[in-house]
């Protein structure tokens, strides 16, 4: 069975401590690897889309990288507004749908 | 652009009414998915459309359920008769290229059935 999970399913960062969120992927045949942010009460807005090991993006304080069996996004320095949930999908072969995590809440103090 | 529209924001009802969502996608959007998203389940798919057809309903959970596209610019999902375990956040997204490519979500639809 195609599964997408991700940890922590929580984290407490203080403002300026860097840390990484996991999304680790067992799936039949990788298309696609996309990162969303996701704020409360609001719909998950896409960060980015990774299609093969050893790929990286940026954005801001936010990387995300890709390896054959999971993905890392990377948050350097973070600030009160990076509080958010990060999704993470797996695209597979075939017409299926995106396999989505559960994904991580992360909080970050001032 | 407005991005993906959906209404009503928040929908209380009691069980065994009718509700109804509705979702207007990106303009020039040819495919459009609705999603459940609940804290048990997470980010679920239910059904998505291209070109206004449907093409996968495998993830509508029950007949009660059934979702229209009757033009490229508007959508809905109904649930007859509504129960408490639909209770949820509904989601709408739309994209162009399909499932290969990067979908827009909504703000939501959140769904309480008493």
């Amino acid at each position: 069975e195609d599964q997408v999970t991700q940890s922590p399913e929580a984290l407490r960062l203080q403002e300026g401590e860097s840390s990484s969120l996991n999304c680790s992927y067992t799936v039949s045949g990788l298309r696609g690897l996309f990162w969303y942010r996701q704020d409360p009460g609001k719909g998950p807005e896409f960060l980015f889309t990774l299609y093969s090991a050893g790929e990286e993006k940026e954005k801001e304080r936010l990387k995300a990288t890709l390896t054959k069996k999971e993905s890392f996004l990377h948050i350097t320095a973070p600030k009160p507004e990076d509080s958010a949930t990060y999704l993470c999908a797996a695209r597979i072969l075939g017409n299926t749908p995106l396999v989505f995590g559960k994904g991580t809440r992360l909080s970050v103090i001032a | 652009d407005a991005g993906v529209i959906q209404s009503p924001r928040h929908e209380v009802t009691e069980m065994g009414q009718e509700v109804t969502l509705r979702c207007k996608p990106i303009s020039g959007h040819d495919y459009l998915f609705w999603y459940r998203q609940t804290m048990m389940r997470g980010l679920e798919l239910l059904i998505y459309f291209n070109n206004n057809v449907p093409i996968d309903d495998s993830g509508m959970p029950e007949d009660r359920f059934s979702a229209k596209m009757p033009n490229a610019s508007f959508s809905t999902l109904k649930i007859q008769p509504s129960e408490p375990r639909d209770s949820a956040v509904y989601f709408c997204a739309s994209s162009t290229l399909g499932l290969e490519d990067t979908q827009y979500f909504g703000p939501g639809t959140r769904l309480t059935v008493l």
